[in-house]
């Protein structure tokens, strides 16, 4: 079964850092999306991407969240300057219009922030 | 906002039993999606079911919807001790994004 692959697995970073988190979505999926999941807290959503552009965000999605596609394939989360907080499982989701709007997830990228 | 809450939050059964687990939204939706979550790993997608659809199977899971009491829920039978996880519910409004709900952290003991 295809799948939706996420890196890092885990990530470590000093508060005030950058991150990235890389996502490839599975072939020819068009739609794209970023969750989180705070330890032992629901899933949330934080951004949707079609086309290249933003579709939806949540009030989460700030200033220092952004998403892209900087080479057609990987699809990106960058958090710009990290808080305590933004400490979660950070999820990709991906939706092709063959796959009956169900959302395929990966296994998530584990950010702590210190 | 479209938050599902699931209920019960915790559920604890025997192994061979089954498990029902309900969800409930508050705006009309497209569809809602069932997943499971084993503790530290990624969401695996279990059922879609569509507005139109009242009932769905797969396997030993049964997933039923009522749009006019705009609720649905998960029946697991027979159930394993490997059903242990969290199950959540994701419902869209035709909008880019899925909401999910709080979950529901089944233990099947064995």
């Amino acid at each position: 079964e295809p799948e939706v692959t996420q890196t890092p697995s885990h990530q470590v970073t000093q508060m005030g850092q950058e991150v990235i988190l890389r996502c490839v979505p599975i072939s020819n999926h068009l739609y794209f999306y970023w969750y989180r999941q705070i330890l032992g807290q629901k899933v949330e959503f934080l951004v949707s991407f079609y086309n290249n552009e933003i579709s939806e965000k949540s009030e989460i999605f700030d200033d220092q969240f952004s998403v892209e596609r900087p080479d057609g394939s990987n699809f990106t989360l960058k958090i710009r300057s990290t808080k305590l907080e933004d400490s979660a499982m950070y999820f990709c989701a991906t939706m092709g219009r063959g796959s009956g709007n169900t959302i395929y997830f990966g296994e998530g990228s584990w950010l702590t922030v210190v | 906002s479209q938050q599902g809450e699931e209920d019960p939050q915790a559920l604890s059964i025997q192994e061979g039993e089954n498990a029902t687990m309900n969800c409930s939204y508050k705006t009309s939706i497209n569809n809602l999606q069932w997943y499971r979550q084993n503790s530290g790993r990624g969401l695996v997608h279990l059922i879609l079911i569509r507005s139109n659809e009242r009932e769905k199977h797969s396997g030993r899971l049964r997933v039923t919807l009522d749009t006019s009491k705009k609720s649905s829920s998960l029946l697991i039978t027979a159930s394993r001790a490997a059903d242990t996880a969290s199950y959540f519910c994701a419902t869209d409004a035709g909008t880019y994004k899925y909401i999910f709900g709080t979950g529901t952290r089944l233990k099947v003991l064995a």
